[in-house]
């Protein structure tokens, strides 16, 4: 199975701050790699599939980048709604595997 | 829009069985793989399961293997999740996700989830 680092595993930050986020996988799964947002009490949703591609309708200051065994998100300037739990997930090998999640607090 | 409704959560005791289903409207159902994704009171996600689209092509978490089962009615537009066995490891929000792209023999990303429904396994 392939194992998922995701860092940190929680970050303080300020509305209007850049924040990245990192995933690093135990084998190389070239970009099949995706990233979801999920907010408390709710299902996750779609940001970013195949490493870089963003979902129909979310905000363009979401961006991912990387393949092979390194993956990175990007908020670009935060704003007060993106306060969530983020999660990569790999879909290259069976099983698919999501990271610990990222915990995105307010500063 | 997709929508995806779970219904069949409930409180059972260890060693007992649900049947989960999960209704699916707004998109062509027998298009699309379907999966189960749990996640356990405070924890992170875990991918559970995976049906293909026409119903071939079944795969499980090693958590569950031997002990639950996916299928689907697309006659019905329904997704369905046989938990037998239980354990107080299952307990969890278990949700139905649509995958993001049609036709696939493997799960890609999962484009659409339901709202969830709590499992709760205790004597």
């Amino acid at each position: 199975d392939i194992q998922m680092t995701q860092s940190p595993s929680s970050l303080s930050a300020s509305v209007g701050d850049r924040v990245t986020i990192t995933c690093q996988t135990s084998q190389d799964i070239r970009s099949s790699l995706n990233w979801y947002q999920q907010k408390p009490g709710k299902a996750p949703s779609l940001l970013i599939y195949d490493a870089s591609n963003l979902e129909t309708g979310v905000p363009s200051r979401f961006s991912g980048s990387g393949s092979g065994t390194h993956f990175t998100f990007t908020i670009s300037s935060l704003q007060p709604e993106d306060f969530a739990t983020y999660y990569c997930q790999q879909y290259d090998n069976l099983p698919p595997s999501f990271g610990q999640g990222t915990k995105l607090e307010i500063k | 829009q997709v929508q995806l409704v779970e219904s069949g959560g409930g409180v059972v005791q260890p060693g007992g069985s649900l049947r989960l289903s999960c209704a699916a409207s707004g998109f062509t159902f027998s298009n699309y793989g379907m999966h189960w994704v749990r996640q356990a009171p405070g924890k992170g996600l875990e991918w559970v399961s995976f049906l293909r689209y026409d119903g071939n092509n079944k795969y499980y978490a090693d958590s569950v293997k031997g002990r639950f089962t996916i299928s689907r009615d697309n006659s019905k537009n329904t997704l369905y999740f046989q938990m037998n066995s239980l354990r107080p490891e299952d307990t969890a929000v278990y949700y139905c996700a649509k995958d993001g792209m049609g036709y696939q023999f493997l799960g890609t990303w999962l484009d659409s989830w339901g709202q969830g429904t709590l499992v709760t396994v205790s004597s």
